[in-house]
């Protein structure tokens, strides 16, 4: 079945540092990617998104490619803030030919990210 | 207005109460869904509307029972839950079902005692 997979956390960062958090998957069909974060106590944001391969979805400073040879889609980003402190999902959403997905993302488990000063 | 409102924020029941969390949207979206969080997992889906009609129900419990009475309101009703429904959940919104862009509103953390 469809599935992602995400690195092992949690990831502990001092400010300005790099940041990369691995994420892989399988599927069948034609899948979008995505990086969702979820701050504490809220709901989760898309925070990029790569439609076919080789796209490159940026937002806030974080890059993800869509790598279809690899089935990969790595987040990540040169200068980290305490305020990227959050859990990232990195989630995956089939379509068929025609586009239709019936919007149910498959999400990975999550990577906890502290940042600290 | 691009958001999506939960209400209420938290919800403590008893295993014989019965209580609905409401979600709202005013962004003209056709696509309203419901998730479940435990802590330090992913979402999990359980339901999909699209156009106001229910298009996936992921084998829930019949002690969720979701209703979308119009384009921009979607409630889940709850009544004789377990201990193991305590949970954050979600509702998210999309300009239809095969959009790929979800809305997700803060969540009702809900605890069954």
């Amino acid at each position: 079945g469809d599935s992602v997979t995400q690195m092992e956390g949690p990831v502990t960062l001092s400010e300005e540092a790099f940041l990369t958090i691995n994420c892989t998957y399988t599927a069948t069909g034609y899948p979008s990617l995505f990086w969702y974060v979820q701050y504490p106590g809220e709901g989760l944001q898309l925070l990029l998104k790569a439609t076919k391969a080789d796209d490159k979805g940026s937002n806030k400073g974080f890059e993800a490619t869509y790598r279809k040879e690899t089935t990969s889609f790595h987040l990540e980003k040169g200068s980290v803030q305490v305020s990227d402190s959050a859990v990232y999902f990195c989630a995956l959403l089939l379509s068929n030919a025609g586009g239709t997905s019936y919007g149910k993302l498959t999400f990975g488990q999550g990577t906890i990210l502290t940042v600290h000063p | 207005d691009t958001e999506v409102t939960q209400t209420p924020k938290h919800l403590v029941m008893g295993m014989t109460n019965k209580k609905s969390l409401k979600c709202e949207q005013h962004m003209g979206h056709r696509a309203m869904y419901w998730y479940k969080q435990k802590a330090k997992k992913p979402p999990e889906l359980m339901f999909v509307y699209s156009y106001e009609k229910l298009s996936i129900n992921e084998s829930v419990p019949s002690r969720f029972s979701p209703e979308c009475p119009n384009s921009s309101l979607l409630n889940l009703h709850l009544h004789a839950l377990q201990p193991e429904d305590s949970a954050l959940y979600l509702c998210a919104s999309g300009y239809r079902a095969t959009n790929e862009k979800l809305f997700f509103g803060s969540g009702t953390q809900l605890s069954v005692l």
